[in-house]
């Protein structure tokens, strides 16, 4: 069983829907959350971080973290051709500066 | 900010050669690098940890003969693939840890792509 658990799609939605991507883990641990975007052919840039449970809000963005189900939560509101991309989830113990282990990526693609 | 850049962007090589990738933090000074490979369709994979002045942490499978890599500086960390072989065609990403806000957070660079013939 892998640690970090990530559906790899094709998820395809029409623009203007809400996306809802997600992962399950394994590891307790885990304690720092991220989300990452990585568009064809680039390293991924990171969109959101999160410090155990609880939801964090950033422009069209939420991630959310349930620890006690061990399942991490990234929505996309108002989804536009430019989100299409694929998005990972990364996972860490003791900081996010140290190791992270990484979701397979989800590849999303907003129909205009 | 907290830009990383890499150099080369793509790089196609011969069997049997070696080939050396920079990392270089462009803004800030990064105690600590990753350097992670990416086959197509999959996710990263960290192959080691870097800090400035040590010798780098390789994790299981990697082997360290083969993928030297080089911190020499605050802003800067090399890779180099010796004997490059077919197998070893990948993307290569690093990424540098950077202190803000009270938290230590990993920004990426945007990846060389190496191609072995």
């Amino acid at each position: 069983q892998k640690e970090v658990e990530q559906d790899p799609g094709p998820l395809s939605v029409p623009e203007g829907a809400i996306v809802s991507l997600n992962c399950t883990y394994s590891n307790s641990a885990f304690q720092y959350f991220m989300w990452y975007r990585q568009y064809s052919r680039k390293g991924p840039e990171l969109l959101m971080y999160t410090y155990s449970s609880g939801n964090k809000e950033d422009g069209r963005f939420t991630a959310q973290v349930d620890k006690s189900s061990k399942y991490i939560s990234l929505f996309i509101r108002d989804s536009q051709p430019s989100d299409s991309a694929t998005y990972l989830c990364a996972m860490s113990s003791y900081s996010s500066a140290s190791k992270i282990i990484f979701g397979s990526g989800t590849r999303l693609s907003i129909r205009p | 900010g907290a830009v990383v850049s890499q150099h080369p962007s793509r790089v196609i090589c011969k069997s049997g050669t070696s080939v050396k990738i920079e990392c270089r933090s462009l803004d800030f000074q990064a105690t600590t690098m990753f350097w992670y490979r990416q086959f197509p369709k999959q996710s990263l994979m960290l192959m080691a940890t870097s800090n400035e002045g040590s010798k780098a942490t390789y994790e299981q499978g990697v082997e360290k003969d083969k993928f030297l890599i080089n911190h020499a500086s605050l802003t800067l960390s090399t890779l180099t693939v010796t004997s490059a072989h077919p197998e070893d065609s990948s993307f290569y990403i690093c990424s540098a840890s950077k202190l803000a806000g009270g938290q230590e957070t990993q920004y990426f660079g945007p990846g060389t792509r190496l191609l072995v013939l």
